[in-house]
């Protein structure tokens, strides 16, 4: 199985700070890269897709980036509303996997 | 607007069975595949199966191959979770998403909790 490395499993930053959470997987995924959001209680939510692509209705300032092994997943300026759990997923091959979960927290 | 709303999840002894449904709406729900992922309390995401479009092809976790089976009927909308010989481990909240091509989780339901305990 492919195994997704998230880091760092959590993290606290200030309102308009930049935020930056790395996956890596255990071996080349190509571009099969997705990230999820998650609030307690809530259903994850699809970030980003492919490595780099923005789901509808998703804001601007989440980005996602990398290829091969190494990803990133940017929030160029927190918001409040951005406190939650994210996820890495691969889904270059079956198992599909996640990452362990990085919690965002608000200072 | 795309819909999914899972049932069935409850408490269940260990060996037990149950059958989970996700209902979709909003959406041509035969172009999509759809997943089950789970999450035990307190703990991460976790695949657990997927199934084409047709229902012709089928992946699993290995933890829960032999025991779980997923299909869908198109004509309802609605995919399904069987699940037979439950165990302690298996107890989570079980979610159904659908996905373009098998990959990504596209929508999610709010999940169906199953707790398996005696």
């Amino acid at each position: 199985d492919i195994q997704m490395t998230q880091s760092p499993s959590s993290l606290s930053a200030s309102v308009g700070d930049r935020v930056t959470i790395t996956c890596r997987a255990s071996q080349s995924i190509n571009s099969n890269s997705n990230w999820y959001q998650q609030k307690p209680g809530k259903a994850p939510k699809l970030l980003i897709y492919t490595a780099s692509n923005l789901q509808s209705g998703v804001p601007s300032r989440f980005s996602g980036s990398g290829s091969g092994t190494d990803f990133t997943l940017t929030i160029s300026s927190l918001q409040p509303e951005d406190s939650a759990t994210y996820y890495c997923q691969q889904s270059y091959t079956t198992p599909l996997t996640f990452g362990g979960g990085t919690k965002v927290e608000i200072k | 607007e795309v819909q999914l709303v899972e049932s069935g999840g409850g408490l269940v002894q260990p060996g037990g069975s149950l059958r989970l449904s996700c209902a979709a709406s909003g959406v041509t729900f035969s172009s999509f595949w759809m997943h089950w992922v789970r999450q035990a309390p307190g703990k991460g995401l976790v695949w657990v199966a997927r199934i084409n479009g047709d229902g012709t092809a089928t992946t699993y976790a290995d933890s829960v191959k032999g025991r779980f089976t997923i299909s869908r009927d198109n004509a309802e909308n609605t995919v399904y979770l069987q699940m037979n010989s439950l165990r302690d481990e298996d107890t989570a909240v079980y979610y159904c998403a659908n996905s373009p091509w098998g990959g990504y989780s596209q929508h999610w339901g709010q999940g169906t909790l199953v707790t398996v305990s005696s």
